[in-house]
């Protein structure tokens, strides 16, 4: 699976948009971007995922480029409760029954703040 | 909705001692996955199971095995306790068209005196 690089911190004021960038220039074709997040202690929480088109859902956005070598997760409206280490994971999508790990690298602590 | 159910919540044990933790998945999930998170680090992946086989591991020690049962439900058992493995140990688990979105329990905090 590729590495990923993300920046080991950010703060973000409440009610904006958090940003949260991940390279992973190592990327192959069948990798997919997979974005968990861990609030202090808790298990990790799947947020989003995707290949090479942008995706939405009701948690946030993930937006990849072009060239498949960067993406940034967008939380548009962050909440104190948003505050906790946002992980970029690239994996390949594995076929039926065959699963697979998640490998967590250093990711970014975000800090919202009032 | 249902969600990953772990036990117990936290656990306390002396050195050399034995634990066995439990997890058991979201209804329907054939797939459950271990890992390890010490103090201040990112979570490790140890072992993972589906339908009852070993599918696939990661740095588990040989002191730690584990099993995934006919309702699907799998623990976690750690001989010969020692210190380092104190931390906290997540189960997840995962299924069907959407296998590759893992849904994890709140944890097993292990506190090995």
């Amino acid at each position: 699976d590729a590495k990923t690089t993300q920046p080991p911190s950010m703060d973000c004021a409440e009610g904006r948009a958090a940003n949260l960038p991940c390279n992973h220039s190592t990327i192959s074709g069948n990798e997919y971007v997979y974005w968990y997040r861990q609030i202090h202690s808790q298990g990790p929480q799947y947020i989003i995922h995707g290949l090479k088109n942008n995706e939405t859902n009701e948690m946030a956005s993930l937006i990849i480029t072009e060239d498949r070598k960067s993406s940034t997760l967008i939380l548009p409206h962050a909440t104190l409760r948003d505050t906790a280490v946002y992980y970029c994971i690239v994996r390949v999508s594995l076929g039926y029954n065959q699963g697979g790990k998640l490998i967590f690298g250093q990711g970014t602590e975000l800090s919202v703040k009032p | 909705a249902a969600g990953v159910i772990q036990s117990p919540r936290h656990l306390i044990k002396e050195k050399r001692e034995t634990a066995t933790l439990k997890c058991y998945p979201i209804p329907r999930h054939d797939t459950v996955y271990w890992y390890q998170q010490g103090p201040g680090q990112d979570p490790q992946f140890l072992i993972s199971f589906y339908e009852k086989m070993q599918s696939d591991k990661g740095s588990i020690p040989d002191r730690f095995s584990a099993q995934q049962f006919s309702d699907y439900h799998s623990e976690l058992n750690m001989s010969s306790l020692e210190l380092g493995d104190s931390a906290l140990y997540f189960c997840a688990s995962s299924a069907g068209e959407a296998k590759n979105i893992q849904y994890f329990g709140a944890g097993t905090r292990l506190s090995v005196l």
